[in-house]
């Protein structure tokens, strides 16, 4: 399975752009990235995912280099409600249907 | 209707009871899983279940018993855990293919005394 490394900490402003980067350097051709969110104390929320393309939705967008090692989820004007640890996962492909998560970030809004 | 019902929403059991924890989703989902989350740790996947069947088993121990009657339920029966099982159980469905999102409930906080 290929694993994913991200900073422990970010802290952002209110208002501002949260730039959450992802290395998936093993990552294989099939797997997906994947970005979930936890607020604290709820359960994990999907954000987006993506191939090779980049992707974006009503949350957020997700850029993903050319040579698929690494990738950013953006969230383009982050809120305090947006305090959350952010898992960037790789999706294994195949029948197994893992969705293992990594230590993730903690992303701090700041007011 | 995006919404993964766990229940109940917080348990506290001895070591010698017999308890269930539940999961019940109506989006059709036929990938359900068990996730264990200790505090300011990532979920750690303990089941997956596809097409009703045992698919993935994390080498959890047998105190912990996966059941999945239907497409829409599933059930996690506990006994003789013990305190260091306290923790978060979440639930998650998907379908079961690769590229498709997963839905989680909000979990059952679980204490073990």
């Amino acid at each position: 399975d290929a694993k994913t490394t991200q900073p422990p900490s970010m802290d952002c402003a209110e208002g501002r752009a949260a730039n959450l980067p992802c290395n998936h350097s093993t990552i294989s051709g099939n797997e997906y990235v994947y970005w979930y969110r936890q607020i604290h104390s709820q359960g994990p929320q999907y954000i987006i995912h993506g191939l090779k393309n980049n992707e974006t939705n009503e949350m957020a967008s997700l850029i993903i280099t050319e040579d698929r090692k690494s990738s950013t989820l953006i969230l383009p004007h982050a809120t305090l409600r947006d305090t959350a640890v952010y898992y960037c996962i790789v999706r294994p492909r195949g029948a197994t249907n893992k969705l293992i998560f990594g230590t993730g970030t903690l992303l701090a809004v700041q007011p | 209707d995006t919404e993964v019902t766990q229940t109940p929403k917080h348990l506290v059991m001895g070591m010698t009871n017999k308890k269930s924890l539940k999961c019940e989703q109506h989006m059709g989902h036929r990938a359900m899983y068990w996730y264990k989350q200790k505090a300011k740790k990532p979920p750690e996947l303990m089941f997956v279940y596809s097409y009703e069947k045992l698919s993935i088993n994390e080498s959890v121990p047998s105190r912990f018993s996966p059941e999945c009657p239907n497409s829409s339920l599933l059930n996690l029966h506990l006994h003789a855990l013990q305190p260091e099982d306290s923790a978060l159980y979440l639930c998650a469905s998907s379908q079961p293919t690769t590229g498709t999102e997963a839905f989680f409930g909000q979990g059952t906080r679980l204490t073990v005394v």
